[in-house]
């Protein structure tokens, strides 16, 4: 079965600075991957998906941006902060099924 | 293009008494529906999905979820709510490449 790291758990950053959150996948190959943002404890966006390697769609315009590097593994990063980046961040993986399955989250607060 | 609808924001059932958080789909083709359950500061937990065959499907916590088609419902069921079921419910539908997610629906099972 799938296992779904996500590090860190918490995070707080001031406006204008990177960020770096990072994904990996246990127990599969070649899965899809996605990075969802959950705002104030409701509805998921979408932010990307990954059917691959260097494969990424990207499905809300920001200043946010994502890459896979290997097989197993999503970056979420930024280069500038925004407030309204505030949020609880979810890495999700499928792989041979249609349900995915979710890393226990990031809450990013930007101050 | 397809959704799904959760027309409740909360849901409050007494412990003991039986619990149904409704999902409405909208899809062309076969529909593909999943339940998942967030707790707290959690990742989302998959619960069960109706890809074809019985409509009643049994999941995880005994929980259960009938597809009607006729009425393009899925609604989550369970026969006796513990407060332990307490949490955030979402339906979603499978796109192409993802899955279309419901806003949420808070439970509250009241002692």
């Amino acid at each position: 079965s799938q296992t779904i790291h996500q590090w860190p758990a918490t995070l707080v950053q001031p406006v204008g600075s990177p960020l770096s959150l990072e994904c990996t996948v246990e127990g599969t190959s070649n899965p899809n991957l996605y990075w969802y943002r959950q705002a104030a404890g409701r509805g998921l966006q979408l932010l990307f998906y990954s059917v691959g390697i260097g494969q990424i769609s990207s499905e809300v315009p920001q200043n946010l941006s994502a890459s896979r590097p290997q097989d197993r593994q999503f970056i979420l990063s930024s280069k500038k902060l925004l407030l309204s980046d505030s949020g609880f961040y979810l890495c999700a993986s499928t792989w041979g099924s249609a349900e995915q399955y979710f890393g226990p989250g990031t809450r990013l607060t930007v101050t | 293009a397809q959704s799904v609808a959760q027309p409740e924001d909360q849901v409050n059932v007494a412990e003991g008494n039986p619990l149904t958080v409704k999902c409405t789909y909208s899809v062309s083709g076969n529909p593909y529906l999943f339940w998942y359950v967030q707790y707290p500061n959690r990742g989302l937990q998959f619960l069960l999905k109706y890809i074809t065959g019985d409509n009643l499907v049994k999941g995880s916590y005994g929980f259960e979820a009938e597809f009607n088609k006729s009425q393009t419902s899925f609604h989550l069921k369970k026969p006796s709510a513990l407060v332990s079921d307490s949490a955030l419910y979402f339906c979603a539908v499978a796109g192409a490449n993802n899955l279309f997610f419901g806003t949420g629906t808070r439970l509250t099972v009241i002692p």
